[in-house]
């Protein structure tokens, strides 16, 4: 059963515009969401987080909503640039000491230049 | 070093074979993670460390797979008899808290390719 849930494999968008990443999760004891974005043959990286005591969370072009009510979270690249293509893992947790975290399947985004 | 070290960055073995995994963490970080990501797949829990010892090892897959931790530090993740289905990229991740959650600095991970 999947708890964290990427539903669209792929997204392809034009330099410049808005790039619109969603996920939605099951576990309602979730409490810390995570976006982590990964290159080809590299690991990884973290990208931005936010708690469930917000509704947003902004960090320069990357800002995360998250909507607790609807399970549901999305992550905005505004504007999207060429070098943001890559896979994007949204991931979930309880927040607090050694909590792992529940990774979505991604989503490939393709920045078109 | 500076980052999470994994090695070999690839393995091709033979069904039947057992396989060892490397994962040198981030120095002073005491929680570790192995995580796998099969083809289409997302990343799958495998095994936390904290310090030496496995709180959770809710993810290994069957029980030919086991992992140790020694010196708090360098983590192996061993998969015996290996099977077709074990072929993914293995990754490893440590994780100092930061805040609420733990973000977690993952190595470049290990292609495994089961024959």
């Amino acid at each position: 059963d999947q708890q964290v849930k990427q539903n669209s494999p792929s997204l392809s968008v034009q330099e410049g515009r808005i790039s619109i990443l969603n996920c939605d999760y099951t576990n309602s004891m979730f409490d810390y969401f995570l976006w982590y974005k990964k290159y080809p043959a590299e690991g990884p990286t973290f990208l931005i987080s936010i708690s469930s005591i917000k509704d947003k969370n902004e960090d320069g072009r990357f800002t995360v909503f998250l909507n607790k009510s609807a399970k549901h979270l999305s992550l905005h690249i505004v504007p999207s640039q060429p070098g943001d293509s890559a896979v994007y893992f949204c991931a979930a947790t309880r927040a607090g000491a050694n909590s792992k975290l529940t990774f979505g399947k991604g989503i490939t985004l393709s920045v078109r230049p | 070093g500076a980052g999470v070290s994994q090695s070999p960055s690839n393995k091709v073995t033979e069904k039947g074979k057992d396989v060892e995994l490397r994962c040198d963490p981030i120095s002073g970080h005491t929680a570790l993670y192995w995580y796998r990501q099969s083809l289409g797949q997302g990343l799958e829990f495998l095994i936390y460390f904290q310090g030496n010892s496995a709180p959770d090892k809710s993810g290994l897959p069957s029980d030919r797979f086991s992992a140790e931790r020694t010196g708090g530090s360098v983590s192996t993740l061993t998969i015996q008899r290996t099977q077709q289905e074990d072929s993914a990229v293995y990754l490893c991740a440590s994780s100092v808290i930061a805040g609420m959650g733990e973000k977690l600095f993952f190595g470049s991970g290990t292609q495994l390719s089961v024959l």
